[in-house]
């Protein structure tokens, strides 16, 4: 069973199409989170949604825009998509507030971006 | 503004040799560092953290290196395997929120049989 899956797992699409990445975590945590890949492999958190809230909106164009319809689902529609958003986008959650492992960022596969 | 430096870029080690990944780090409202293990076409995958009460702090062949003073930490794994071949990256994060980490630029390890 795949703790957090996302999908699609591949998505090459023409510059100013939307586009939509959904992801599922069945580990009952209550934090999930968007992070991006570059083509130099560095990770940048985009956003986090505590219990469907979004709590961490990072630097991000307004074109990217995530929705979470209950804890264990976070989902990133992409508007307009550009050159520059080719990427891996990676969903992963968490338990929130422990200490040591807790806390503890869960990764799914990503989700590789490529724009035309 | 890089938060968080990482070093080398690549790192090619003869099997059961150690391997040292070395970070810095510059905010010192940071008070949580893991270490994250990415294989190719997979997601990061949590390795080892340290939080800084502590200097040190090993778990199997993986043990990491806390100076406070210096604002570094170090990532030692011993007796490196070529299944140890992978990306690893440290990051750092403050507070309860774990999971906002700012990640390093990332290290790639070969493990050569």
């Amino acid at each position: 069973d795949t703790a957090v899956s996302q999908t699609p797992k591949y998505l090459v699409t023409q510059m100013g199409n939307d586009k939509s990445i959904k992801c599922e975590q069945n580990l009952g945590h209550d934090t999930m989170y968007w992070y991006k890949q570059d083509s130099k492999k560095f990770l940048k958190i985009m956003f986090s949604y505590n219990n469907k809230e979004l709590i961490i909106n990072e630097t991000v164009p307004n074109r990217f825009s995530p929705k979470s319809p209950d804890k264990a689902h976070l989902n990133l529609h992409i508007n307009s998509l550009e050159l520059g958003d080719s990427a891996v986008y990676f969903c992963a959650s968490s338990q929130e507030g422990g200490q040591g492992r807790t806390g503890e960022l869960f990764f799914g596969e990503g989700s590789r971006l490529t724009v035309l | 503004q890089q938060q968080v430096k990482q070093s080398p870029q690549s790192l090619i080690v003869q099997k059961g040799g150690i391997s040292i990944i070395n970070c810095a780090y510059e905010n010192t409202a940071f008070d949580y560092f893991p270490w994250y293990q990415q294989f190719p076409g997979k997601g990061p995958a949590l390795l080892i953290a340290i939080r800084p009460d502590v200097s040190e702090k090993k778990e199997g062949r993986f043990t990491i290196s806390f100076n406070k003073s210096a604002k570094q930490f170090s990532l030692h794994i011993m007796d490196s395997q070529p299944g140890d071949s992978a990306t690893y990256f440290c990051a750092a994060s403050k507070g309860s929120n774990t999971g906002k980490l700012i990640f390093g630029q990332g290290t790639t390890l070969q493990v050569k049989p």
